[in-house]
């Protein structure tokens, strides 16, 4: 079955440092993945999404993901955080036409 | 730009209750989701409805019901709620009949409290 597994439920950077979200997926068929992000009390949001057009994969606010098939991974990165950054982010991999799984999460935390 | 409407916001209820989570999405979407949310888990689906007029079973559907009143209402029931239904639901919407490439648009969510 298909799933994703994030590694680390909780990221801490200081800002202005890298951030990196660990994404890996288990597919038998090519995936498409995505990345949501979760502000407090809201719901998700698309960040960016893997359909295999490219494998380097550009999002909103400065995030981009690399589609790597030989390490089965998704990892979504920016090169320098920002204070509202904070929020949690979730990778997610279609099942099939009609569900979407999504991974544990992960609470990115940013200190000034 | 309301998107997707999700209602009510936050809801206790006593074990054996029930209740109907209500949800409305005014971007003529084909396909709707139930999700609940839980620390640690991320996002299960519990049902989802690819069409008007039809609806399917997720990964989590036991203790629940839906029904797809139209293409814009999508209702989630507990019949009689129990304290492990204490969580966080999402309702989402995808343009197309199929969820496929394409994104799903999020409600605020519910938080529901089973005592």
């Amino acid at each position: 079955a298909q799933s994703v597994t994030q590694l680390g439920s909780h990221v801490s950077v200081s800002e202005g440092a890298l951030v990196l979200l660990r994404c890996n997926y288990s597919s038998s068929v090519p995936p498409y993945l995505f990345w949501y992000v979760q502000y407090p009390n809201q719901g998700l949001q698309l960040l960016l999404k893997y359909t295999s057009a490219a494998t380097l994969v550009k999002g909103i606010n400065g995030f981009e993901a690399e589609f790597k098939k030989s390490e089965t991974s998704f990892h979504l990165t920016k090169p320098s955080a920002h204070m509202s950054d904070a929020a949690e982010y979730f990778c997610a991999v279609t099942i099939n036409n009609n569900d979407m799984r999504f991974g544990a999460g992960t609470r990115l935390t940013v200190k000034p | 730009n309301a998107g997707v409407t999700q209602t009510p916001k936050f809801q206790v209820l006593k074990t054996g209750q029930s209740m109907t989570l209500q949800c409305a999405q005014d971007m003529n979407h084909n396909s709707m989701y139930w999700y609940r949310q839980d620390p640690g888990m991320g996002l299960r689906l519990i049902y989802y409805s690819a069409s008007e007029g039809t609806t399917d079973k997720g990964e989590v559907p036991n203790g629940y019901n839906v029904s797809r009143l139209n293409k814009r209402e999508f209702s989630l029931r507990l019949e009689s709620a129990a304290p492990s239904q204490t969580s966080v639901y999402f309702c989402a919407s995808a343009p197309r009949g199929r969820g496929g490439t394409g994104e799903l648009f999020f409600g605020e969510g519910s938080r529901l409290t089973v005592l």
